[in-house]
């Protein structure tokens, strides 16, 4: 079985400062990770993968998330954050081997501030 | 094109009642989930379906719940005798032929209450 562990429930920041939000996970086996958003009122959207290879992944909306197997995490990063990021962004693995379910964390609410 | 469409957006019931809720996945999508996300939490995943079977329905909580998929496009939720802790938002996703890394794409959810 997995597990999501996602530390900060909220994260408060500035515009244009940057942001990282953490995602630990727990897995006997090799997993996939993802981010989602989630902005009010609207569907789950991917931000990015990682399935293999480099471990910086850069997805849309100019965010990137570093997988690191030693630490377990795959945590998300944004170098300068704009009003419209204010969503709630969930991290999630799906086993590498085989299994379609999405393993969520609880999610982190990020507001960004003028 | 068109995303992942769900129906009702809003459902309120009373509890002991049945209800059924709708996904219309993205044409062309062979793989559907459901998923429910309770109050501050993440989605819970609840069943997955490869075109018209439930390939994958372990996270059912109980036999209260049971979907269909019956033509491997429309799903439909189905909960029978509703109890107050069944109150979340339901979600659909849909991807392109079920293999392990691809994308789902998530509809905007049922949000049902049970009073």
């Amino acid at each position: 079985a997995q597990s999501v562990t996602q530390l900060d429930s909220q994260v408060p920041v500035f515009e244009e400062a940057p942001v990282e939000l953490r995602c630990n996970y727990s897995s006997s086996v090799s997993v996939y990770l993802f981010w989602y958003v989630q902005y009010p009122n609207q569907g789950l959207q991917l931000l990015l993968k990682y399935l293999s290879g480099s471990t910086l992944v850069k997805g849309i909306n100019g965010f990137e998330a570093e997988f690191n197997k030693s630490q377990t995490s795959f945590h998300l990063r944004k170098p300068s954050v704009h009003i419209s990021d204010t969503a709630e962004y969930f991290c999630a693995v799906r086993p590498a081997g085989g299994g379609n379910k999405l393993t969520f964390g609880t999610g982190t609410q990020l507001k960004v501030e003028l | 094109g068109a995303g992942v469409s769900q129906t009702p957006s809003n459902k309120v019931t009373e509890k002991g009642k049945y209800v059924e809720l709708r996904c219309d996945p993205i044409s062309g999508h062979t793989a559907l989930y459901w998923y429910r996300q309770s109050l501050g939490q993440g989605p819970e995943f609840l069943i997955y379906f490869q075109g018209t079977g439930a390939a994958d329905d372990s996270g059912l909580p109980n036999d209260r719940f049971f979907a269909v998929r019956p033509e491997g496009s429309v799903s439909t939720l189905k909960i029978q005798r509703t109890e107050r802790g069944d109150s979340a938002v339901y979600l659909c996703a849909s991807s392109l032929g079920g293999q392990v890394g691809e994308t789902q794409y998530f509809g905007p959810g049922t949000r049902l209450l049970v009073l």
